[in-house]
């Protein structure tokens, strides 16, 4: 089955500083890669995407980018606020499973 | 526009009891997958659900089981708990893969269970 890893574990940023953590997954058919956002005590909340028909994405402060041949991939936060002080989680899926594979997990704190 | 709900926030069992945890999917969506996240680590899958049928299971014991019913609202069963079964179980909800590929899965805020 498919195998994800996720680096670093805990991240600390200068407020204003970027923010890059990594993915790498296993499973060549895999072709789906959301990142979520998990704050204390809520689930994880969705906020970026890409398939494997695309090498980067952006939204606004966030972008995803993925390199199939390798089989890894990385969420880029610039201009980091406080409030993106979380646990980032990745995620790989292929259009034959239904199950999102899940990384670690990667906690951001951003200092003010 | 009501997102995925689940209840109960928070339960309390001891060992060898049995529990069930409730979902209501997000407006529109029609699968619901079940997850577990022990404390530290990222979700781990239980089954899915679609069509009231068990689509996709993954490797949980059959302790663990499921429904879901005509409104698309599902419940997760866990029979003979062990501590081990603490953790958050989260319920996410999309739109089948055979509709729209690649549909993102939404989560709601999760059941705290609780193992004594």
């Amino acid at each position: 089955g498919e195998n994800v890893e996720q680096h670093p574990s805990t991240l600390s940023v200068q407020e204003g500083d970027s923010a890059v953590i990594k993915c790498t997954y296993s499973d060549s058919a895999s072709n789906y890669f959301p990142w979520y956002k998990q704050e204390l005590g809520k689930g994880p909340q969705l906020i970026i995407d890409i398939r494997s028909n695309v090498g980067e994405k952006k939204d606004q402060r966030i972008a995803v980018t993925l390199n199939k041949t390798a089989k890894h991939f990385s969420l880029h936060i610039t201009e980091t606020q406080p409030e993106d002080s979380a646990v980032y989680f990745c995620a790989a899926r292929d259009t034959g499973r239904r199950a999102l594979t899940f990384g670690s997990g990667t906690r951001l704190q951003v200092q003010p | 526009d009501a997102g995925v709900t689940q209840s109960p926030t928070h339960l309390i069992k001891t060992r060898g009891q049995q529990v069930t945890l409730r979902c209501s999917p997000k407006s529109g969506h029609d699968t619901v997958s079940w997850y577990q996240q022990a404390l530290g680590q990222g979700p781990q899958f239980i089954f899915q659900y679609y069509e009231e049928e068990e689509r996709q299971r993954g490797n949980f014991p059959d302790r663990f089981s499921g429904h879901q019913f005509p409104n698309y609202s599902s419940e997760l069963n866990v029979n003979a708990l062990l501590l081990g079964d603490s953790a958050l179980y989260l319920c996410a909800s999309s739109r089948h893969y055979s509709t729209v590929s690649n549909q993102p899965q939404h989560f709601g805020d999760g059941t705290r269970l609780s193992i004594l």
